[in-house]
């Protein structure tokens, strides 16, 4: 597809349980950045990848999350043991590099109950 | 520690009536201030970047500036269809981006 998409677009999960986000980046993209928006609040850094580079994962909140992207394909976001306040859109946006503008997926709206 | 921060937080716009959005920022060592549009329910998507103080871009009705401590997006004789949440973001030196909370931007006809 012609942009960056994300699956799925809703979940909803119980308190406890493991979810996994992905994301499809545009291809050629480098580049590769997630970030969680919570209800009314700025987007929050959590991770990013550069090619084969290793990681910058110093915005991941807690060590239940983690992330992989193997090469310049997809990513996925890992959540483990999820809490009430994990609820909020998941965004991934990739670009040609680090320094370049970054274009957005849709987004994962989670809701952990 | 507030990085980004973006003000006002909602402004009200009758059709035609120009005004201007706020993001002040405190990194160091900026590598770029990024704006977005987003709306309800979707992912920002890419209005402008700045890179160096004195620096302006333009698109449409709407004009960035940069400054060594703030950006503005002025919005120019604004239409409905401009209605929408406008952030702000600055890639530090270590590549990681500070969002602010944004400024919801209404234009009533």
């Amino acid at each position: 597809g012609a942009g960056v998409s994300q699956s799925p677009s809703n979940k909803v999960t119980e308190k406890g349980k493991d979810v996994e986000l992905r994301c499809d980046p545009i291809s050629g993209h480098t580049a590769l950045y997630w970030y969680r928006q919570r209800l009314g609040q700025g987007l929050e850094f959590l991770i990013y990848f550069q090619g084969n580079s290793a990681p910058d994962k110093s915005g991941l909140p807690s060590d239940r999350f983690s992330a992989e992207r193997t090469g310049e394909s997809v990513s996925t976001l890992t959540i483990q043991r999820t809490q009430q306040e994990d609820s909020a859109v998941y965004l991934c946006a990739g670009g040609r590099s680090l320094q370049e503008t970054q274009y957005f997926g849709p987004g994962t709206r989670l809701l952990v109950l | 520690e507030d990085q980004v921060t973006q003000s006002p937080e909602a402004l009200r716009l009758q059709e035609g009536e120009s005004s201007s959005l706020n993001c002040s920022y405190t990194v160091s060592g900026l590598r770029g201030l990024f704006w977005y549009r987003q709306d309800p329910g979707k992912g920002p998507e890419f209005l402008f970047t700045l890179y160096s103080a004195g620096e302006e871009k333009e698109k449409e009705r709407l004009k960035a500036t940069l400054t060594k401590k703030e950006s503005f997006l002025h919005i120019t004789a604004p239409k409905p269809e401009d209605s929408a949440t406008y952030l702000c973001a600055v890639q530090a030196p270590g590549n990681q981006f500070y969002f602010g909370t944004g400024t919801s931007l209404t234009v009533i006809p």
